[in-house]
């Protein structure tokens, strides 16, 4: 069962542009959002994270969007650059027992 | 990839053989966790551990074991019962702050079979 349901796949977007990743959780009883960032051959790297409680939390060009009705948030990046090509995931825990649970990936092109 | 070690960088594996990845962290974290992770698949935790001396199965541990006997180290082993260990594996350490818990990971270990 996929508690994390992360999309799209894939995204190729021009320099400037603004990708957008979306997810979805099911599980309540998450109530910690991070978002990581991996580029190929690496280990994932922490770049943003919300709490339930705030709608929007920014980061530089990184911005979260957190819909707590909806049980969805996503991760948006502003003036997107080529050194922004990466794979993204989102991730959620519960503080009951401290286990992360992923989205399966977003890989992001960005084009020069 | 902060604080956390891992090695080696490639590992091969013979058919039938036992191989250990090693993670070692200096960052003081009580925590430390392996994911496996597969094209597609994002990352799938194979064995955490809270504490030195104790630690639990994840969602895919067939085929591997690990040991917490210091702060800073968990060896994975990776074992001849896991029949399909082609992947890369990646160690993380974690800390809670105000209610928090934040993984920082390691740069990994890819796996091939021979």
């Amino acid at each position: 069962q996929q508690q994390v349901k992360q999309s799209p796949q894939s995204l190729i977007v021009q320099k400037g542009g603004i990708p957008i990743i979306n997810c979805a959780y099911e599980n309540t009883a998450f109530d910690y959002f991070p978002w990581y960032q991996q580029f190929p051959g690496k280990g994932p790297a922490l770049l943003i994270a919300i709490r339930p409680d705030v709608s929007e939390k920014k980061e530089g060009r990184f911005t979260i969007s957190f819909n707590k009705s909806a049980k969805q948030f996503s991760l948006h990046i502003m003036d997107s650059q080529p050194g922004d090509s990466a794979t993204y995931f989102c991730a959620a825990i519960s503080r009951s027992n401290y286990k992360l649970t992923f989205g399966k990936g977003t890989l992001l092109t960005v084009n020069p | 990839d902060g604080g956390i070690t891992q090695s080696p960088k490639y590992l091969f594996r013979k058919e039938g053989q036992n191989v250990t990845l090693s993670c070692e962290q200096n960052l003081n974290h009580d925590a430390m966790y392996w994911y496996r992770q597969d094209p597609g698949q994002g990352l799938r935790l194979i064995y955490y551990s809270q504490i030195v001396n104790d630690f639990q199965k994840g969602d895919i541990a067939e085929g591997y074991s690990v040991s917490r006997e210091k702060k800073e180290s968990f060896p994975l082993t990776v074992t001849s019962a896991q029949k399909n260990p082609t992947a890369f594996y990646l160690c993380a350490s974690s800390i809670i702050e105000a209610g928090l818990e934040t993984q920082y990971f390691g740069p990994g270990t890819r796996l091939l079979v021979l």
